[in-house]
C-alpha cells in the first residue's frame, strides 16, 4: 500500500524567509504527486503536480517542488513567503493507474510571523 | 465558474439523527469525490463517482453512510443514524473526464458536529 509522510506537523517562518516542506512517499513505483494548500475554513486548492518529465515543477503562488526518485521525496519550496501563505499544506500521491484515489499526508501547518 | 458548491457549510445535530450533505460539482466534470477530514485520520477518500455511477466506495466507513448521485449536477452523502465519531469536515471535489491527470477541485466543505 502506498503511504505519504509529512515529517513536520508545524513550521513557523518569518515573512520574506524561504520555506521548504518535506514529503516522502512509500510506493513500489513512481506515483503521481501533488501538493495542495488549505487556507482556514476553505477547501483544498492544488498548488502543483508531477506526473513525469522535468523533476522541478513550478506551481501557483510562487511555489515549486522537486521530485527526487532516489529519496522518494517531493519537497515543496518557496523562496520568499508572504503572510498570506499561512495555511495547511498537504502532499498527496496516487497510483499510476486508472485509479483516481488520492492518498494524503497528515499535513503541515505553516505559520508566518511578521 | 461558481466552483464546487456544498451545503450546508455547518451542521450540528444530535446522535441518532439523519444527516444529509449536498454537493454540486463544477459543470462538465464527470468525476465526483467525497472526502472526510478529521484530526485523527486526516483526509480520506470515502467514495467517488464517474458519470453518476459509484466506482469505489471502499472508503465508506460503514453501512450508516450512503452516497448517491441522481444526476450530473447533484450528489448527497447521508449518515443515518449519526454518531459523535462522525464529527468531521466533509469535502466534495470534482474533476473532468480525463481523470487523475486532471485537477480535483474541492468545495469549501461541510463541518459536521454530532452531539
Amino acid at each position: 500500500a502506498q503511504s505519504v509522510t509529512q515529517p513536520d506537523i508545524h513550521i513557523t517562518v518569518s515573512e520574506g524567509a524561504s520555506l521548504e516542506l518535506r514529503c516522502n512517499y512509500s510506493y513500489g513505483a513512481t506515483p503521481y504527486l501533488f501538493w495542495y494548500v488549505q487556507s482556514p475554513g476553505q477547501g483544498l486548492q492544488l498548488l502543483l503536480k508531477y506526473f513525469s518529465g522535468d523533476t522541478l515543477v513550478q506551481g501557483i503562488k510562487g511555489f515549486e517542488a522537486e521530485f527526487k526518485r532516489s529519496q522518494s521525496s517531493f519537497n515543496l519550496r518557496k523562496p520568499s513567503v508572504h503572510w498570506s501563505d499561512a495555511a495547511e499544506y498537504f502532499c498527496a500521491v496516487a497510483r499510476r493507474s486508472n485509479d483516481y484515489k488520492l492518498s494524503f499526508g497528515a499535513g503541515t501547518t505553516v505559520t508566518v510571523r511578521a | 465558474d461558481a466552483g464546487v458548491i456544498q451545503s450546508p457549510r455547518h451542521e450540528v445535530t444530535e446522535m441518532g439523527q439523519e444527516v444529509t450533505l449536498r454537493c454540486k460539482p463544477i459543470s462538465g466534470h464527470d468525476y465526483l469525490f467525497w472526502y472526510r477530514q478529521t484530526m485523527m485520520r486526516g483526509l480520506e477518500l470515502l467514495i467517488y463517482f464517474n458519470n453518476n455511477v459509484p466506482i469505489d466506495d471502499s472508503g465508506m466507513p460503514e453501512d450508516r453512510f450512503s452516497a448517491k448521485m441522481p444526476n450530473a449536477s447533484f450528489s448527497t452523502l447521508k449518515i443515518q443514524p449519526s454518531e459523535p465519531r462522525d464529527s468531521a469536515v466533509y469535502f466534495c471535489a470534482s474533476s473532468r473526464t480525463s481523470g487523475l491527470t486532471d485537477t480535483q477541485y474541492f468545495g469549501p466543505g461541510t463541518r459536521l458536529t454530532v452531539l
